[in-house]
């Protein structure tokens, strides 16, 4: 079946607009996690969702981020009024379960000039 | 706070030989999970080895095994039989498991393979 994908692939934007990243996890998974990954670091957890609820969103970094889950299935990352220091790769993992191993998606990369 | 460190920022190793990974870690849990993740220039995170905690027996899959010290914390990935297609950047994560069930990653090491 169909991996994780996430849209778009590549985003470019302006510092102080609003930009929103879309994961779509594989069919039946109930956990899907949101991670940062800044050049040449590691990933930095951002939030979990269980189903439609973040039990975890210790990781967003500031209020300018939001995400929210709809029907147990899609996600979308927001982040206002986009700073410099936005820039990164944006990753989204799933997994069947809590306990179960995570598929990554291929990213998004987000450039703030 | 639970903490990933991986030391190695980047290794390299010779085609067909065999090259080691580490990996330290700190928590105060008895129970936890470990892994290892490849990270290709495709920029796709991959499932590698996975390592429970309350396991004593060090996990494998094919030519990949991990050297888990539990009271030295330590979880170190070893690849045998090197092959250019393992040249990536390996990340090492620690997940806890119940509450928030998120993952803390290393810093990563980038692996290069010689011909």
């Amino acid at each position: 079946g169909a991996g994780v994908s996430q849209s778009p692939s590549n985003k470019v934007t302006e510092k102080g607009k609003d930009v929103e990243l879309r994961c779509d996890p594989i069919s039946g998974h109930t956990a899907l996690y949101w991670y940062r990954q800044s050049l040449g670091q590691g990933l930095e957890f951002l939030i979990y969702f269980q189903g439609n609820s973040a039990p975890d969103k210790s990781g967003l970094p500031s209020d300018r981020f939001s995400a929210e889950r709809t029907g147990g299935s899609v996600s979308t990352l927001t982040i206002q009024r986009t700073q410099q220091e936005d820039s990164a790769v944006y990753l989204c993992a799933t997994s069947r379960g809590p306990h179960d191993t995570q598929y990554f998606g291929p990213g998004t990369r987000l450039t703030v000039l | 706070a639970q903490t990933v460190t991986q030391s190695q920022p980047e290794m390299s190793v010779q085609e067909a030989e065999t090259v080691t990974l580490s990996c330290t870690y700190d928590t105060s849990e008895s129970d936890y999970y470990l892994f290892w993740y490849k990270q290709p220039p495709s920029r796709q995170m991959i499932l590698v080895i996975r390592q429970e905690a309350y396991k004593q027996q060090n996990a494998t899959e094919n030519r990949f095994s991990v050297n888990f010290q539990k009271a030295a914390k330590s979880f170190s990935l070893k690849i045998s039989d090197s092959q250019l297609g393992d040249a990536a950047m390996y990340f090492c994560a620690y997940r806890f498991t119940s509450g928030t069930y998120k993952y803390i990653f290393g810093t990563g090491t980038r692996l290069k393979v010689l011909a």
